[in-house]
């Protein structure tokens, strides 16, 4: 599978822990995505960068999570003294290297917080 | 505020019958809407833009301004069609960010 690479895909983590996850976009110096989706619901906007610059965030980004994309190429996404309400599938997207307005999404890291 | 609503969360039609998936939007001015579809054990993927004006495996859906809307359609639904669907919507202000809706998980039963 030459997609949006994800790692890791499960973490369990008790809650007040930090966790970071990270993400390989299909190319290099497009735009990457951050979202996030829990049960019954649709994936929600966190940030998102072009090339290494952080052009958009969401208010869903409190002052606990950060994102970095040092050379625009993988992205890393952190969260820092993590709460229950942290338990959600961190979604990575990237353009693919086109840039038309397809969105290719990874298939996801799946953050329990206990 | 940029607002999608799908009001079905469950769907269960007969192989062979017309689906209808409905999407209902928020938005002050003339936003560019999607349908992303994620098949059992797979990845959220694009099925289509309402810009493109396509057909994808059988899908379409029409950009109804003047009722906000942009449900997804098939005449005959397939087996394989079975998935969870997502409407997309993104502002042309700039933003490249996607408004998703709750989805709507779609059973074709034989």
């Amino acid at each position: 599978d030459t997609g949006v690479s994800q790692d890791p895909r499960h973490k369990i983590t008790k809650r007040g822990q930090n966790v970071t996850f990270r993400c390989d976009p299909i190319s290099e110096h497009n735009r990457l995505y951050w979202y996030r989706q829990t049960l019954g619901q649709g994936p929600e906007f966190l940030t998102y960068f072009q090339n290494e610059a952080q052009l958009e965030k969401s208010r869903l980004l409190s002052d606990r999570f950060s994102a970095e994309r040092p050379k625009g190429s993988f992205s890393t996404l952190e969260i820092q003294r993590t709460e229950q309400g942290d338990s959600a599938m961190y979604l990575c997207a990237d353009t693919g290297g086109n840039s038309g307005n397809t969105i290719y999404f990874g298939e996801g890291s799946w953050l329990t917080v206990v | 505020a940029q607002r999608v609503t799908q009001p079905e969360k469950l769907l269960s039609v007969f192989k062979g019958a017309p689906v209808e998936l409905k999407c209902n939007y928020s938005y002050s001015g003339s936003p560019e809407l999607f349908w992303y579809v994620q098949y059992s054990r797979q990845r959220l993927q694009l099925l289509l833009r309402h810009i493109s004006r396509e057909s994808i495996k059988g899908f379409t859906a029409d950009l109804n301004k003047g009722e906000t809307s942009f449900h997804l359609k098939k005449p005959f639904a397939q087996e394989e069609d079975s998935a969870m669907y997502y409407c997309a919507l993104k502002g042309r202000g700039g933003s490249e960010k996607l408004v998703f809706g709750k989805g709507t998980k779609l059973t074709v039963n034989p």
